[in-house]
């Protein structure tokens, strides 16, 4: 089974300190996210990476920044957390999908990291 | 750019009942479709998925059933159990190099015994 391991399930931070969420997966897949999840809002993408050293911004990437040294592993940055940035963070990860044709895959998401910013 | 519809909730049932959650979407290409669950304090589980037109997922009893004349995956379950209260996702993966799921705003479903 695929295996998508999130650093922490609680984290509590204060304001405008440096925090790292780290999400680790066991398939070798070339995709991994980060979204953050709020009530109403669903879940919103905020980076994704393709490959090792690769990071694309998603659609709400600002005050966040992104790390992918290695293939397993891709890491999210809050330079300076702020009380706004308090939400769920979920990591997944997929296969690369095919151009054409070929089965499309779904992503794997690990248990979350609720962190509250005080 | 792609974007998915979801009924909002929440939504309260009794056990037995049949529960249907609409979703359309709006996408680029040909999108394959997801269904996802998050039990309480949980992320994000795959229910089942949809890779083309007519196509129908099931598990655990859920189905859901791609078309595209109506760009619509609603989700349906003949007799909800109080194990299925849960927030459900729909979500996209667009056509073509697309990588990203854009997802619905989820729906809250209480079953109660």
């Amino acid at each position: 089974d695929v295996k998508v391991t999130q650093s922490s399930r609680y984290l509590v931070k204060r304001t405008g300190e440096k925090v790292f969420l780290e999400c680790v997966q066991d398939m070798d897949h070339e995709n991994m996210f980060w979204y953050r999840q709020d009530p109403g809002l669903g879940l919103r993408l905020i980076y994704f990476s393709y490959d090792v050293k690769m990071k694309e911004k998603g659609d709400i990437p600002e005050g966040y920044s992104v790390s992918r040294e290695k293939k397993e592993r891709f890491s999210l940055i809050l330079e300076s957390a702020s009380t706004n940035q308090t939400s769920m963070y979920l990591c997944a990860s997929s296969l690369l999908t095919l151009r054409t044709g070929g089965p499309r895959t779904e992503a794997f998401f690990g248990q979350g990291t609720r962190l509250t910013v005080v | 750019g792609n974007s998915v519809t979801q009924m909002e909730g929440p939504v309260t049932l009794s056990e037995e009942a049949f529960l249907t959650i609409n979703c359309t979407y709006t996408a680029t290409g040909y999108p394959s479709l997801f269904w996802y669950v998050q039990y309480p304090g949980e992320g994000l589980q795959l229910l089942l998925k949809a890779t083309k037109a007519d196509d129908k997922g099931s598990n655990k009893g859920f189905e859901a059933t791609y078309r595209k004349e109506t760009t619509s995956f609603h989700l349906e379950k003949g007799s909800v159990q109080v194990s299925d209260s849960a927030v459900y996702f729909c979500a996209l993966l667009g056509g073509g190099s697309a990588r990203q799921l854009t997802f619905g705003s989820g729906t809250q479903l209480t079953v109660l015994p």
